[in-house]
């Protein structure tokens, strides 16, 4: 079955480190979105591309990284210049259609 | 960047009673749809809207496009526990428009037994 998979499902990261997120699809699709998720809150958008070797700032850039080698693939890098970085980060897609966003099952990132 | 208010932030209802939620927007957007989160997964999409007083239903769940395309309702109705999560409202300023999905804050729905 076609979709999104993100991993890891959960990640710990020490103060002054950069990590970097998966987010790989099957589906097809030329856009893809990386959205962060604090309690509370609605979904903020980090970064997105439309097509390969392009991407663009979302709402929350800062501190973040992202490429967009692949057409599958869409990783974000959360650098040490991301003060605040403990939350859940969600990947998404959406096809041709532009019928809503399929959503990944996120990663669950907490600086220890 | 664009401002979903989302209402009520959270509810406490008994399995069987129906539900409402909605959200408004001080801009207009071309699509609504409602996305179900539970908890430690990603949303997945319940039902979308594309036209202006639109009136969609799926299962026990029926959702409207707002006349001034600022504003959409979600009602479940005859909840059951496994309707507990969260839910989000967002809205589409163009359907070709790769970024314009904004989001509503979430209304988290528990139901009791």
């Amino acid at each position: 079955d076609g979709g999104i998979t993100q991993s890891p499902k959960y990640l710990f990261r020490k103060e002054g480190q950069n990590v970097t997120l998966s987010c790989e699809q099957n589906l097809n699709h030329d856009a893809m979105y990386w959205y962060r998720q604090d309690p509370g809150q609605g979904l903020r958008l980090i970064y997105y591309s439309q097509i390969v070797n392009d991407f663009q700032k979302g709402d929350i850039a800062e501190g973040y990284s992202v490429s967009r080698e692949k057409k599958e693939s869409f990783p974000l890098t959360v650098t040490s210049a991301q003060k605040n970085p403990t939350a859940f980060y969600l990947c998404a897609t959406v096809g041709w259609t532009g019928k809503g966003y399929t959503f990944g099952s996120g990663t669950r990132l907490t600086v220890v | 960047g664009q401002q979903l208010n989302q209402s009520p932030q959270s509810m406490f209802i008994q399995e069987g009673e129906d539900v409402s939620m909605n959200c408004t927007s001080s801009s207009i957007f071309n699509t609504w749809l409602w996305y179900k989160q539970d908890p430690g997964e990603g949303p997945v999409l319940l039902i979308a809207l594309y036209k202006a007083g639109e009136l969609t239903s799926n299962g026990r769940l029926t959702a409207q496009f707002g006349i001034t395309r600022k504003d959409s309702f979600l009602n479940i109705s005859a909840s059951i526990p496994s309707d507990v999560g969260i839910y989000f409202c967002a809205g589409q300023e163009s359907s070709g428009s790769a970024r314009q999905l904004t989001f509503g804050s979430g209304t988290q729905l528990t139901v009791l037994p």
